[in-house]
């Protein structure tokens, strides 16, 4: 049984650019989360997604955009990069109503540059 | 607000001893309690959870817990560290209240000396 996949792993951006992380979560789980952690820090809440809307957002700029799909799996779209945006992005899956027990991917690591 | 403290950053011990990470969380609900470990650049792995119930939990790798509410802590314990516990651990708070986003603590970095 699959876990939470994300993609890509890695990935360099230039300052200004946009960028798309996805994430297909564990199987029979339908809300999706979005973290950021940055270098030596804690994971900090983006937002959620469950039945393809945003249901909750963290303290994140507009910038930061999401989708959901009719199969769950997200993205996660960041416009305009700036040089602190450069972190772990994780995404973590939940069947609905878990109290938020909550199954976590590996993570993008995204670079800009 | 809701916050979680971890109030160690670093934790060295020796192989074989025991071990207790420190979790104290102040939340204006009544909470979920989680502790999950990170190894350097990996994601995250949970290891334990708390919802309701025995106020003492246990979980993955010989690893257990146990909620005071109370003291409103929720400490992680394990009797015997192996070198390969050495990792980033994060205690992590959610609550249906609050839409059931985690909220971390800033972890502690386990150090296995042999």
């Amino acid at each position: 049984d699959a876990g939470v996949t994300q993609s890509p792993t890695h990935l360099i951006k230039t300052r200004g650019q946009q960028v798309t992380l996805r994430c297909s979560p564990k199987s029979g789980h339908d809300t999706v989360s979005w973290y950021q952690q940055a270098l030596g820090q804690e994971p900090q809440f983006i937002f959620q997604y469950y039945e393809e809307e945003e249901r909750q957002r963290g303290n994140f700029p507009d910038r930061f955009s999401g989708h959901q799909f009719p199969n769950y799996s997200s993205e996660l779209n960041v416009n305009a990069l700036l040089l602190g945006d450069s972190a772990l992005y994780l995404c973590a899956s939940s069947p609905a109503g878990a109290n938020g027990g909550y199954t976590f991917g590996s993570g993008t690591r995204l670079t800009v540059v | 607000a809701q916050s979680v403290t971890q109030p160690d950053i670093h934790i060295t011990v020796s192989e074989g001893a025991s071990l207790e990470l420190r979790c104290n969380y102040s939340y204006g609900a009544t909470p979920y309690l989680f502790w999950y470990v990170q190894s350097p650049g990996q994601g995250l792995q949970l290891l334990l959870k708390y919802f309701s119930g025995d106020t003492l939990v246990q979980g993955i790798k010989g690893f257990e817990a146990e909620f005071k509410r109370s003291q409103s802590s929720f400490n992680l314990r394990k009797p015997s560290v192996h070198w390969s516990d050495a990792a980033e651990y994060f205690c992590a708070v959610g609550a249906r209240e609050y839409g059931n986003k985690l909220v971390f603590g800033a972890g502690t970095i386990l150090r296995v000396k042999s």
